[in-house]
């Protein structure tokens, strides 16, 4: 299993671009979620999705879209790239959704490390 | 919403315990505790979790108090390895969401 993987590694964008960072897992996960981590912060959760066609809301959504068609991919773009979004982001897998549950264990992506002029 | 509280930073020489605190007041009966590390600039690493008892891997252990408040992550025999920034998370209640706070970053000295 290649676990989580995210592309591109490094990205530098131009203020008012858009992009979108690419999420996989092959571990038939049912829930994933991105965060983004601001030099010397916590990690701050964007969106989730509890299985494919269903995604919700985390602490940070705006400026962010996100679409679960499969089960696999789990892809996040940046409509209008802003400076504020200067960031990392992590993607993360887990088997099933947060329930209190020993499945919930989370994996993560080595990370995307975005910069915005 | 659940919330967890670590001191920010902690040292630990190395051979030693590092004993990590986590206190999460507000936790719902059935709801685990996780612990995460993450090593410079890494995807966080699973670490532990618990419910009620004690556990124990081949990482660390994790004691959870009787009435469920608080947690501690021991590290038995902590490295130069182990320094990195530690997160105790838990279910925000009602939701499908982990927040992570800003953890504990451990230092382990030479």
């Amino acid at each position: 299993n290649a676990g989580v993987t995210q592309t591109p590694k490094f990205q530098v964008l131009k203020t008012g671009q858009s992009m979108t960072l690419q999420c996989a897992q092959d571990m038939n996960h049912e829930y994933m979620s991105w965060y983004r981590q601001d030099p010397g912060m916590g990690l701050r959760l964007i969106h989730y999705s509890v299985g494919a066609g269903i995604t919700d809301q985390g602490e940070v959504p705006n400026g962010y879209n996100v679409s679960r068609s499969t089960t696999e991919d789990f892809p996040l773009r940046l409509l209008s790239a802003a400076p504020s979004q200067t960031s990392v982001y992590f993607c993360a897998s887990s088997y099933s959704r947060p329930g209190g549950r020993a499945t919930d264990t989370q994996y993560f992506g080595p990370g995307t490390r975005l910069t915005v002029l | 919403d659940a919330k967890t509280t670590q001191p920010p930073s902690m040292d630990c020489a190395e051979g030693r315990a590092a004993n990590l605190p986590c206190n999460h007041s507000t936790i719902s009966g059935n709801e685990y505790v996780y612990w995460y590390r993450q090593i410079h600039s890494q995807g966080p690493q699973y670490i532990i979790h618990g419910l009620k008892n004690n556990e124990t891997n081949e990482m660390a252990s994790l004691i959870i108090t009787e009435d469920r408040k608080s947690s501690t992550l021991i590290l038995p025999h902590a490295t130069l390895r182990d320094t990195a920034v530690y997160y105790c998370i838990v279910r925000v209640t009602g939701t499908y969401k982990y927040i992570f706070g800003t953890g504990t970053r451990l230092k382990v000295l030479a």
